[in-house]
């Protein structure tokens, strides 16, 4: 079945900065990688998802790449902000959604 | 428009005990997932019910089934309760059955078993 690493389990960083979350995939056949945040005691958000066909996606200051011959994709937040200190999980599908394990992002002010 | 939801918010049960979640999908939506998701950990696919039908399922026991009703709502029942069951129990609830179908999660269930 699917496996799914992230890297890293934790990130600080100061606000303005960029943040990057890697994330790689084992199933070949993985056609769909969304992105989700999830706040304390909060079901996960979606906040960006990208398919196969696709190699890069922006939406604001978030912007997700997708190389599928390195079996990888990644998150990038720019401009980062308080508001962004979450855990971020990465996803990707086979026979069913496989997560990630997360990356609990802080933004210090 | 009103997101997923699911009750109750928090529930504590017993070893050995029985427990059931439940989950009104966003509106417009005929597809419910269930996921659970360990303390630090990301969610795991249970199971996916599409036209009352189970339609797809993780790696969890029998101990876990589920139900979906006409109105697309669904229950999640969890038998013989174990320590380890101790999770958040996640609902998502998408356009369509099939992994690929983007998903939308409720606040969850957090379920404690002494």
């Amino acid at each position: 079945g699917e496996n799914v690493e992230q890297h890293p389990s934790t990130l600080s960083v100061q606000e303005g900065d960029s943040a990057v979350i890697k994330c790689t995939y084992s199933d070949s056949a993985s056609n769909y990688f969304p992105w989700y945040k999830q706040e304390l005691g909060k079901g996960p958000q979606l906040i960006i998802d990208i398919r196969s066909n696709v190699g890069e996606k922006k939406d604001q200051r978030i912007a997700v790449t997708l190389n599928k011959t390195a079996k990888h994709f990644s998150l990038h937040i720019t401009e980062t902000q308080p508001e962004d200190s979450a855990v971020y999980f990465c996803a990707a599908t086979g026979n069913d959604m496989r997560f990630g394990a997360g990356t609990r992002l802080t933004v210090k002010p | 428009d009103a997101g997923v939801t699911q009750s109750p918010t928090h529930l504590i049960k017993t070893r050995g005990q029985q427990v059931t979640l439940r989950c009104s999908p966003k509106s417009g939506h005929d597809t419910v997932s269930w996921y659970q998701q360990a303390l630090g950990q990301g969610p795991q696919f249970i199971f996916q019910y599409y036209e009352e039908e189970e339609r797809q399922r993780g790696n969890f026991p029998d101990r876990f089934s589920g139900h979906q009703f006409p109105n697309y709502s669904s229950e999640l029942n969890v038998n013989a309760l174990l320590l380890g069951d101790s999770a958040l129990y996640l609902c998502a609830s998408s356009l369509a059955p099939g992994p690929e179908e983007t998903q939308y999660f409720g606040p969850g269930t957090r379920l404690l078993v002494l």
